[in-house]
């Protein structure tokens, strides 16, 4: 079935410690994105990508990056620099193909939390 | 900037009750629209979504919402709620699908009483 992966899904980091979230989609999507998401909050875009070897910041990008090397993959690394990284971290992607509605499918998640 | 505004933070329905779920966005021109659903440590599934045409749209799970330009609302509705419906609902707008980035509205958690 075509869908999108997660890894992992509960992570722990200590202060001062860089980790990198995965996402894999086979669903042939050309546009990756990168939310997060804190209780009471919604959906916060973080980065995303339209194309391979292309990406833009989203809403809350700081302490955040990202690659697109492939179009099946877009990991997210959270480094250092992120003041607050405790969070529920979600990949989705779109087609970007004419007639397209805009529909995001999701992946189940990555559970951050520092210690 | 285009936002999206869900006015209940909580809803409690009882089994078997109807439900209505706001959702309100503001912005100059009709965006592409949407309601997910998402349960406890999970992703978000599409419920349904409205770009053009008939203002009542159906979707999954005996959901229907309404698009009322004039009020800028989009609802999301069920005629009756069941157990597996409590969640957290989320309305989504998207102005440009070329631009592909949704906005979300902060989400509406629902308990279903038995």
């Amino acid at each position: 079935d075509g869908g999108i992966t997660q890894s992992p899904k509960y992570l722990f980091r200590k202060e001062g410690q860089n980790v990198t979230l995965s996402c894999e989609q086979n669903l042939n999507h050309d546009a990756m994105y990168w939310y997060r998401q804190d209780p009471g909050q919604g959906l916060r875009l973080i980065y995303y990508s339209q194309i391979v070897n292309d990406f833009q910041k989203g809403d809350i990008a700081e302490g955040y990056s990202v690659s697109r090397e492939k179009k099946e993959s877009f990991p997210l690394t959270v480094t250092s620099a992120q003041k607050n990284p405790t969070a529920f971290y979600l990949c989705a992607s779109s087609s970007v193909r004419v007639a397209n509605t805009g529909e995001l499918f999701f992946g189940e998640g990555s559970r951050l939390t520092v210690l | 900037a285009q936002s999206v505004t869900q006015p209940d933070i909580h809803i409690t329905v009882s089994e078997g009750a109807s439900l209505e779920l706001r959702c309100n966005y503001s912005y100059g021109a009709t965006p592409y629209l949407f309601w997910y659903v998402q349960s406890p440590g999970q992703g978000l599934q599409l419920l349904l979504k409205y770009f053009s045409g008939d203002t009542l749209v159906q979707g999954i799970k005996g959901f229907e919402a309404e698009f009322k330009r004039s009020q800028s609302s989009f609802n999301l509705r069920k005629p009756s709620v069941h157990w597996s419906d409590a969640a957290e609902y989320f309305c989504a707008v998207l102005l440009n699908t070329n631009a592909g980035k949704s906005t979300f509205g902060d989400g509406t958690t629902l308990t279903v009483k038995p």
